[in-house]
């Protein structure tokens, strides 16, 4: 069966600090799929990032980046120099590709406060 | 504006009654998905349709049904509701049935009362 697991529930960091948000998850399958959203204040789900199980590249797109590591099962994700507008709850997912559909399997959430 | 369109946004019912809660998915997008955010359970997948075509159950409850319309709309029936339904329903679509990430809807926010 499929989890995913964050740790970390609540995180509060100064406006400019970096800060790592830890997901780890299971799986059987050899080919799947992580994820992270981001969730703010006003409730929608914003999706950030596709990963396949194939490419253990870690990913930059501006203050954001992500480290894959198999061997470990983690799919961390860093904010590099923190805004008061990161501020939000972030969900880690997991699909498996064996499922018959596209099930997203998320874990608990992370919610960071950034403070000015 | 995510291009998944959700109504009602907000909702107020009482114990026993049945909603429906609606959804337009993408333009293009073929794949429906609707979830449950509830404070104790997170974020629980309910069900997927694909093309009209149920894909994938999740933990639905019985009293829950869904279904997608030939304008790939989509609709989910929840009926004799109970206080532990108050939740946000999300609808996300995609354009494949599988191996994607979606895009959600902004929610309808459902309160039992």
């Amino acid at each position: 069966a499929q989890k995913v697991t964050q740790a970390q529930t609540e995180i509060s960091v100064v406006e400019k600090e970096d800060v790592t948000l830890d997901c780890v998850y299971e799986t059987r399958d050899t080919t799947y799929y992580l994820f992270w959203y981001k969730q703010p204040p006003s409730g929608e789900l914003v999706f950030l990032i596709r990963r396949n199980s194939f490419d253990e590249q870690n990913e930059i797109s501006g203050r954001y980046s992500w480290n894959f590591q198999k061997s470990t099962s983690s799919f961390n994700f860093t904010i590099t120099a923190s805004q008061v507008v990161d501020s939000a709850v972030y969900f880690c997912a997991l699909s498996e590709a064996n499922n018959a559909g596209n099930m997203l399997t998320f874990g608990g959430g992370t919610r960071l406060m950034v403070k000015p | 504006d995510s291009g998944v369109t959700q109504t009602p946004k907000h909702l107020i019912t009482a114990t026993g009654q049945r909603v429906t809660l609606r959804c337009s998915p993408r333009s293009g997008d073929l794949s429906v998905y609707w979830y449950q955010q509830s404070l104790d359970q997170g974020l629980q997948f309910l069900i997927q349709y694909y093309n009209g075509e149920e894909r994938a159950k999740g933990n639905i409850l019985e009293r829950f049904s869904a279904q997608q319309f030939p304008d790939l709309h989509s609709e989910l029936n929840l009926s004799s509701l109970e206080l532990g339904d108050s939740a946000l329903y999300f609808c996300a679509s995609s354009a494949a049935a599988k191996h994607y990430g979606y895009t959600f809807g902004s929610g309808t926010r459902l309160t039992v009362v």
